[in-house]
C-alpha cells in the first residue's frame, strides 16, 4: 500500500530564508507526483506537478525534485515571503492521488 | 474564474439526518472526485468519477452515495449522518483520471452532532 510522509509537519523561517520541504512515498510505482499549497479554510492549490519521466519542475521561486527511485521529492522555496505561509501537501498518483499530511509554513517578518 | 463549486459552505447536522453536497465544474473535466480532510490523516478519497455515467469507490466510500448528474456535476450523499462524517469535504476535477493537474474546490465543513 503506497504511503505519502511528509518531514516536517510544521516549519517556522524568518523571511527571506531558503527552504526545503521533504516527501518520501514507499512505493515507486507512480505516474506523477504534485505539491499543493492550502490556505487556512481554503481548498487545495496545485503548485507543480513532476511527470515520472521528469526529475524537476520550476515555478518561479518554487522547484520541485523527483527521485523515484528512492521515493523522494523536495519542494524548494527561494527568498521565503511572509505571503508563503500556508501547508504544502504533496500527492502521489497511481491510479488515484495519495495525499500526505502535510507541511505547516510559517514565514515571519 | 469559478473553477470547482461546492455547496453548502458550512452545515450542521443531527446524527441520522441525510443530507447532499453539491459540486460543479466549468471546465469541461471528465473526472470529479470527493475527499473528507481530517486532522493527521490527510486527504482521503471518498468516491471518484472517471468520467460521466461511471463512479467508483475510492479509499473511505462507506455511509456515503454518489451521482454524477452530467459531466459537470457530482453530487455526494450522506444517507444517514455519523459524527465519525463530521469532516471537512472537498470536490475536485481533473482532465482525466492521471497524469493531469487536480482543481479544487473550496470545501465544506460539515459537523455531525
Amino acid at each position: 500500500k503506497q504511503e505519502v510522509t511528509q518531514i516536517p509537519a510544521a516549519l517556522s523561517v524568518p523571511e527571506g530564508e531558503n527552504l526545503v520541504l521533504n516527501c518520501s512515498f514507499t512505493d515507486s510505482a507512480i505516474y506523477n507526483l504534485q505539491w499543493f499549497r492550502q490556505d487556512p479554510g481554503k481548498g487545495l492549490t496545485s503548485l507543480l506537478l513532476i511527470q515520472s519521466s521528469q526529475r524537476e519542475q520550476t515555478s518561479g521561486r518554487l522547484n520541485a525534485s523527483l527521485d523515484k527511485s528512492s521515493g523522494r521529492s523536495t519542494l524548494y522555496i527561494a527568498a521565503s515571503q511572509p505571503g508563503d505561509s500556508a501547508t504544502y501537501l504533496c500527492a502521489v498518483d497511481t491510479d488515484k492521488l495519495i495525499f500526505g499530511t502535510g507541511t505547516r509554513l510559517q514565514v515571519f517578518p | 474564474n469559478a473553477g470547482v463549486t461546492q455547496t453548502p459552505k458550512f452545515q450542521v447536522l443531527k446524527t441520522g439526518q441525510s443530507m447532499t453536497l453539491q459540486c460543479a465544474q466549468d471546465m469541461n473535466h471528465n473526472s470529479m472526485y470527493w475527499y473528507r480532510q481530517d486532522p493527521g490523516m490527510g486527504l482521503r478519497l471518498i468516491y471518484y468519477s472517471a468520467s460521466e455515467g461511471t463512479t467508483d469507490k475510492g479509499e473511505v466510500p462507506n455511509g456515503y452515495n454518489v451521482s454524477r448528474l452530467n459531466k459537470r456535476e457530482f453530487s455526494l450523499r450522506l444517507e444517514s449522518a455519523a459524527p465519525s462524517q463530521t469532516s471537512v469535504y472537498f470536490c475536485a476535477s481533473s482532465e482525466a483520471t492521471q497524469r493531469n493537474t487536480i482543481y479544487f474546490g473550496e470545501g465544506s465543513w460539515l459537523t455531525v452532532v
